[in-house]
């Protein structure tokens, strides 16, 4: 069965440092991937998303992530952060059959001046 | 283009009362539709899917039902709801096939007391 595993529930930036957050899954089919933002009380964004072709996936907000199949990941990164990034973030992957996509726990990023 | 709308916005309900959440997509035909809820401090749980007028899949059992009475309109209900139904309650909508991306709606925040 499909599933995604996101590292870390909580990760902590200084405004200027580089973001990393992590996204490996697990699918027995090639997968699409899904990065999503929401902002406190409101629904999710669609960041970037990976179907087939190139693995490096440029996203809105200066935000990318490259598809590494051996490693089985789907990293999200932004070379600096801004006070503007602070929020939840979540992963999804696609599951084998016409069935729904499979969502992570979510990262919250926090943002230090 | 194409908007979801959720209303209402926010609730308050006192245990045991009847429940009814509604979703409206526009500028699109046969979307997929979808419920999910956000507890606190937990990550997104799917509720409830639809394909079509009357098709509604169940992830998770509990007093929860869906309905889809028109092609772009999805309604959450509860007979008599419980605590622990307090929540961020999540509308989306995708095309075709379910392993595309979804769109979210800005959310229905419902505190049970």
């Amino acid at each position: 069965a499909q599933s995604v595993t996101q590292l870390g529930s909580h990760v902590s930036v200084s405004e200027g440092a580089l973001v990393l957050l992590r996204c490996n899954y697990s699918s027995s089919v090639p997968p699409y991937l899904f990065w999503y933002v929401q902002y406190p009380n409101q629904g999710l964004q669609l960041l970037l998303k990976y179907t087939t072709g190139a693995t490096l996936v440029k996203g809105i907000n200066g935000f990318e992530a490259e598809f590494k199949k051996s490693e089985t990941s789907f990293h999200l990164t932004k070379p600096s952060a801004h006070m503007s990034d602070a929020a939840e973030y979540f992963c999804a992957v696609s599951r084998s059959g016409n069935t729904p996509l499979v969502f992570g726990k979510g990262t919250r990023l926090s943002v230090i001046a | 283009s194409q908007t979801i709308h959720q209303w209402p916005a926010t609730l308050v309900q006192p245990v045991g009362s009847p429940l009814s959440l509604e979703c409206t997509v526009e500028g699109t035909s046969n979307p997929n539709l979808y419920w999910y809820r956000q507890a606190a401090g937990r990550g997104l749980q799917l509720l409830f899917y639809s394909v079509g007028i009357g098709q509604i899949s169940s992830e998770v059992p509990q007093n929860l039902s869906a309905s889809r009475p028109q092609d772009r309109q999805f309604i959450l209900s509860s007979k008599k709801l419980l605590l622990s139904d307090s929540g961020f309650y999540l509308c989306a909508w995708s095309t075709d096939s379910l392993s595309y991306e979804q769109y979210f709606g800005p959310g229905t925040r419902l505190t049970v007391t």
